[in-house]
């Protein structure tokens, strides 16, 4: 079982269809981040949180859109989005992510979207 | 951001130890060495890390080349759980970004 819990496990979506994807640790982590994952694909970094403020966005289109409400949850809402988006979507948290932090990420297992 | 170079995939016996072999001659004072795998159906897991001296935890140790050009993952006794995809992975001490490179495939015969 892992220690970052990220919901739903599937998600089916129309391009029209507004949706979001929740992530949530309880570590007392301070850095979150999403990545996207295509098939038979490393993980790619989309968005890095550090105490709730986005420190990196890996210029990501705005049809993606992060929010950090508190340091325990992390969201991804999306809004028109397209076939080639159909991807797993990764959550992570570590204990820092500032200079000087080399902590590891602890990894949910991720959200699947497939967009029709 | 410094970039590893993996083999594309590996094969391994069950029970027997496995070394899988990472190259980073571009690697800079402050980077880190981690090491990740993610098992099929899952998220990433963390394995390991190190800077300058060899790691030991309770699922592998981390060789790291004097130079620390290259490193090596060990898997002392490989079981069939261990079958995953491997990524060795450079991260500043600066801050910031885990960038996952192609990874390892590493099978394990019965």
């Amino acid at each position: 079982d892992t220690e970052v819990t990220q919901t739903p496990k599937h998600l089916v979506m129309g391009m029209t269809n507004k949706k979001s994807l929740k992530c949530e640790q309880h570590m007392g982590h301070r850095a979150m981040y999403w990545y996207k994952q295509k098939a038979k694909k490393p993980p790619e970094l989309m968005f890095v949180y550090s105490y709730e403020k986005l420190s990196i966005n890996e210029s990501v289109p705005s049809r993606f859109s992060p929010e950090c409400p508190n340091s325990s949850l992390l969201n991804l809402h999306l809004h028109a989005l397209q076939p080639e988006d159909s991807a797993l979507y990764l959550c992570a948290s570590s204990q820092g992510v500032l200079k000087g932090h080399n902590s590891p990420l602890h990894f949910g297992n991720g959200t699947r979207l497939t967009v029709t | 951001d410094a970039k590893t170079t993996q083999p594309n995939s590996m094969e391994s016996n069950e029970e027997e130890p496995v070394h899988l072999p990472c190259n980073h001659s571009t690697i800079s004072g402050t980077d880190y060495i981690h090491w990740y795998r993610q098992l099929p159906s899952q998220g990433p897991e963390y394995v390991i890390h190190g800077l300058t001296s060899n790691v030991n935890n309770r699922m592998a140790s981390l060789a790291i080349a004097e130079d620390r050009k290259s490193s090596t993952l060990i898997l002392h006794r490989a079981t069939l759980r261990d079958a995953a995809v491997y990524y060795c992975i450079l991260r500043s001490n600066q801050g910031g970004k885990l960038i996952f490179g192609q990874g390892t495939e590493l099978s394990v015969k019965p």
